[in-house]
């Protein structure tokens, strides 16, 4: 089963227009939200992440929204560049197991901004 | 360059196989994790290494296996090779000391193929 939901497989926006990815979990122990970004031949980098204790994370055009009560967490590009055109990666953790465990992640969104 | 280091980038084998793959982490990293992405799957957690003891497992099979060596390069083993196994597997590094810490530096994968 999949704890963490990336329901859109891609997603095309116009640059210097906002790029919205979304994401949905199921496991309510998540306490801990993260969003990678990956380029062809490239691992995945860390981005931007939020505690179950925030709604929002921002950092410079990337914003992270969280609403608890949903299980629903979107990321927010403002305004999207060429060079965001990557994947996108929705991960969870659960910390109250110490933080040893992995991420869940979602399957990746792929973000492509048309100039 | 997120530091981590993977090797081979690319491995091609046939099935009932055994194949070893090796990562070397960020410098001053003692945690070590390893992770799957099949085609129609997100990355999927297989095992947590910190400073040579196992601290986690995912879904990871029987006929996988890892190790964490003194120097604190890793390797993960992957016998009785099947067609599923084929996937791009990639190692993550973190700060990780026993304090959850979720900003992980992945290498840039190794893409193995099981014909």
């Amino acid at each position: 089963d999949q704890q963490v939901k990336q329901n859109s497989p891609s997603l095309s926006v116009q640059e210097g227009r906002i790029s919205i990815l979304n994401c949905d979990y199921t496991n309510s122990m998540f306490d801990y939200f993260l969003w990678y970004k990956k380029y062809p031949a490239e691992g995945p980098t860390f981005l931007i992440s939020i505690s179950s204790i925030k709604d929002k994370n921002e950092d410079g055009r990337f914003t992270v929204f969280l609403n608890k009560s949903a299980k629903h967490l979107s990321l927010h590009i403002v305004p999207s560049q060429p060079g965001d055109s990557a994947v996108y990666f929705c991960a969870a953790s659960d910390r109250t197991g110490g933080g040893a465990d992995g991420l869940t992640f979602g399957k990746g969104t792929h973000l492509i901004i048309q100039p | 360059d997120s530091g981590v280091t993977q090797t081979p980038k690319h491995l091609i084998t046939a099935t009932g196989q055994r194949v070893t793959l090796r990562c070397s982490p960020r410098s001053g990293d003692l945690s070590v994790y390893w992770y799957q992405q099949s085609l129609d799957q997100g990355l999927q957690f297989l095992i947590h290494y910190y400073n040579g003891e196992e601290r986690a497992k995912g879904n990871i099979l029987e006929r996988f296996s890892a190790q964490q060596f003194p120097d604190l390069h890793s390797e993960l083993n992957l016998s009785s090779l099947e067609l599923g196994d084929s996937a791009l597997y990639f190692c993550a590094s973190s700060a990780y000391t026993g304090v959850p810490n979720e900003k992980l530096f992945f290498g840039s994968g190794t893409q193995l193929s099981v014909l």
